[in-house]
């Protein structure tokens, strides 16, 4: 299995601002995806992080508003940009080495944006 | 894209009795069906997955089933004990994404 760290755990941003968020695994992973989970809700899926190319964004996500960075096999960052009230949310990163195999979940980021 | 449907949405089930949490899938093409357990604060972490290529799996007081024709798959806990007590999801493959599509989550009680 992989050990997947995240940074920061939480924060609080006033609206308007960036933040970015990390993940990092501890072994090498074929793939690498972001997803929200708003409180009490279930997960959705942001985008796939593709290593050296741009991410694969799904239905109402923009690369300008969660631009996504990959630069190795081990490492992405998602940013939320000019954050407002609504993007408060937890955000997980996910990685599995096969498609459709077990993927497993860092530990999220739970975002307050005021 | 693929769409999940998951039911009930919460359940509560005495200690020692059985639960069942159904889910339905869109896309007749997808081939595997994890199911998640999140426990409240915590990351969500797999507990049982099944390939299209099968209609039953079992491990330990969990199962899960599928039945391809219908496109819906379910999770059996056998023997609940107070511990099983959290937010279970299904998923599917995402219709042309490489992630996974969730079900909105049932949220399991055991009653002591």
């Amino acid at each position: 299995s992989a050990v997947i760290s995240q940074k920061p755990s939480r924060d609080i941003c006033q609206r308007g601002t960036s933040l970015t968020i990390q993940c990092q695994v501890d072994s090498q992973v074929t793939m690498m995806f972001w997803y929200r989970q708003q409180p009490g809700q279930s997960l959705t899926l942001i985008a796939t992080a593709n290593q050296g190319s741009e991410a694969t964004y799904e239905s109402g996500f923009v690369i300008d508003k969660f631009p996504i960075s990959r630069p190795n096999l081990t490492f992405s960052t998602l940013t939320v940009s000019n954050m407002s009230p609504e993007d408060s949310s937890i955000y997980l990163c996910s990685v599995s080495q096969q498609y459709n195999t077990e993927a497993f979940f860092g530990q999220g980021t739970r975002l307050t944006v005021v | 894209g693929e769409n999940v449907e998951q039911h009930p949405s919460t359940l509560s089930v005495q200690e020692g009795d059985s639960a069942v949490i159904k889910c339905t899938y869109s896309d007749s093409a997808s081939n595997y069906f994890p199911w998640y357990k999140q426990e409240l604060g915590k990351r969500p972490q797999l507990i049982i997955d099944i390939r299209s290529n099968v209609g039953e799996k079992k491990d330990q007081r969990i199962a899960v089933t599928l039945n391809k024709t219908a496109k819906h798959f379910s999770l059996h806990i056998t023997e609940t004990q107070p511990e099983d007590s959290a937010v279970y999801f299904c998923a599917a493959p995402g219709e042309g994404a490489d992630g996974l599509t969730f079900g909105k989550g049932t949220h399991l009680i055991i009653q002591p």
